[in-house]
């Protein structure tokens, strides 16, 4: 089964600092590659999602993700960071249809 | 329905009661994922359906917790003499497969569940 890391938990940034999250998962098969956010009070909600094609991705409010498959990373980058980005952000990896997440990083933009 | 749909959003359960937990998937979506999210923590999978197949039930803590679903309908998580440690977030998600399985999974608002 497939698993993913997501390191430093905790993130506290400043207005317009730039963002970067990692994720690594370990799977030697074929996968998407999805970044969640779970804003405060909010369900979970697609970022971006890689399947096949450009590993440079595009999401919603400025967000990408770049995958590199020979280092079974999926970055997700956001160049300057709004106080409305504060929220939760957790990486998945679905290969075989099992769908796993990392433990998230919670991410807290000080105005 | 437009999205996943989950009921109850608040359980407050006594220690040693059953409680389910229900999920509608978006119509149409063959595949459903049951997932638990304790504070502070990321999501933890416990079991996926897809269509008639057997279910992956490895992510299950305990033989107290056990899911059924009907073909692709509705999904019902039932735990058994809940313990303090199950208080958490249970999350459903669904997602197409096959000719559709270039989607995301779509996730309902989830059942907080507190074992008092």
């Amino acid at each position: 089964a497939q698993s993913v890391s997501q390191h430093n938990h905790h993130v506290i940034l400043s207005e317009a600092a730039s963002l970067e999250l990692g994720c690594n998962y370990s799977y030697g098969g074929t996968v998407n590659l999805f970044w969640y956010v779970q804003y405060p009070g909010q369900h979970l909600q697609l970022l971006l999602k890689y399947f096949s094609g450009d590993p440079l991705v595009k999401g919603i409010k400025g967000f990408e993700a770049e995958f590199i498959k020979s280092k079974f990373s999926f970055n997700l980058r956001k160049p300057s960071v709004q106080w409305s980005d504060t929220a939760e952000y957790f990486c998945a990896v679905r290969g075989n249809n099992r769908l796993a997440f990392g433990k998230g990083n919670q991410v807290v933009v000080i105005p | 329905g437009a999205g996943v749909s989950q009921s109850p959003s608040n359980k407050v359960t006594e220690k040693g009661k059953d409680v389910e937990l229900r999920c509608d998937p978006i119509s149409g979506h063959t595949a459903l994922y049951w997932y638990r999210q304790r504070l502070g923590q990321g999501l933890e999978f416990l079991i996926y359906f897809q269509g008639n197949s057997a279910p992956d039930k490895s992510g299950l803590p305990s033989d107290r917790f056990s899911a059924e679903r009907t073909g692709e309908s509705v999904s019902t998580l039932t735990i058994q003499r809940t313990q303090q440690e199950d208080s958490a977030v249970y999350l459903c998600a669904s997602t197409g497969t096959g000719v559709h399985r270039n989607t995301e999974a779509f996730f309902g608002q989830g059942t907080r569940l507190t074992v008092v």
